[in-house]
């Protein structure tokens, strides 16, 4: 019983292509989030949800949209894929950041 | 506002001890701290409130000095499985925002 789960968990795609990655958590928390962790190990947030409302949006390209359809998921749209967007995408759930979050395993986008 | 972490790596030998340290430039009210382990998700630790609580995690335990801005995570006889990057977090201001460290690698060898 995965709590946050995320697909695919490995993507390979050409530049200019648009793909998407899915995150749903079953832990019935508020708040969602996706990181970005480059090659240098660098864990950046991007975005963050509370009940389906956008909380925050850190300095994104435009190209990456999140849509939360209800508060148990959180997918993540990327236009226009680019080389510097190769890395690895975090989803996390916490329903009070002072118990921390809950992290999915990731899925590693290569941009080729 | 990116928090410092030192060192960025550390070796160790089973049994021997090490601590990490994460400060900040600005006034803290919570330190995060979380393991990941290669190719795996990161995975919280423990979190330190203002009022410079020490916490523990099975032998691994942090301190919060929130008037200097920093915290330190100590693992005590270290063992195999603490092998992975340690990365703190801070408060980023904006309703639940981390903002993490660059991380500390810490390798421990039979």
């Amino acid at each position: 019983d995965t709590a946050v789960s995320q697909t695919p968990k490995y993507l390979v795609t050409q530049m200019g292509n648009d793909k998407s990655i899915k995150c749903e958590q079953n832990l019935g928390h508020d708040t969602m989030y996706w990181y970005k962790q480059d090659s240098k190990k660098f864990l950046k947030i991007m975005f963050s949800y509370n009940n389906k409302e956008l909380i925050i949006n850190e300095t994104v390209p435009n190209r990456f949209s999140p849509k939360s359809p209800d508060k148990a998921h959180l997918n993540l749209h990327i236009n226009s894929l680019e080389l510097g967007d190769s890395a690895v995408y975090f989803c996390a759930s916490s329903q009070d950041f002072h118990r921390g979050y809950t992290f999915g395993s990731g899925t590693r986008l290569t941009v080729v | 506002q990116q928090p410092v972490q030192s060192p960025q790596a550390v070796i160790l030998r089973e049994g021997e001890d090490a601590v990490i340290n994460c400060s900040s430039s600005k006034a803290l009210y919570s330190v995060h701290w979380y393991r990941q382990k290669h190719g795996e998700a990161p995975v919280f630790l423990m979190i330190l409130l203002k009022g410079g609580e020490q916490k523990g995690h099975d032998k691994i335990s942090a301190s919060f000095n929130e008037k200097k801005q920093q915290s330190s995570l100590y693992l005590t006889a270290s063992q195999l499985s603490y092998s992975g990057t340690y990365f703190c977090g801070t408060d980023g201001g904006s309703q639940g925002n981390l903002i993490f460290g660059k991380g500390t690698k810490l390798s421990v060898k039979p």
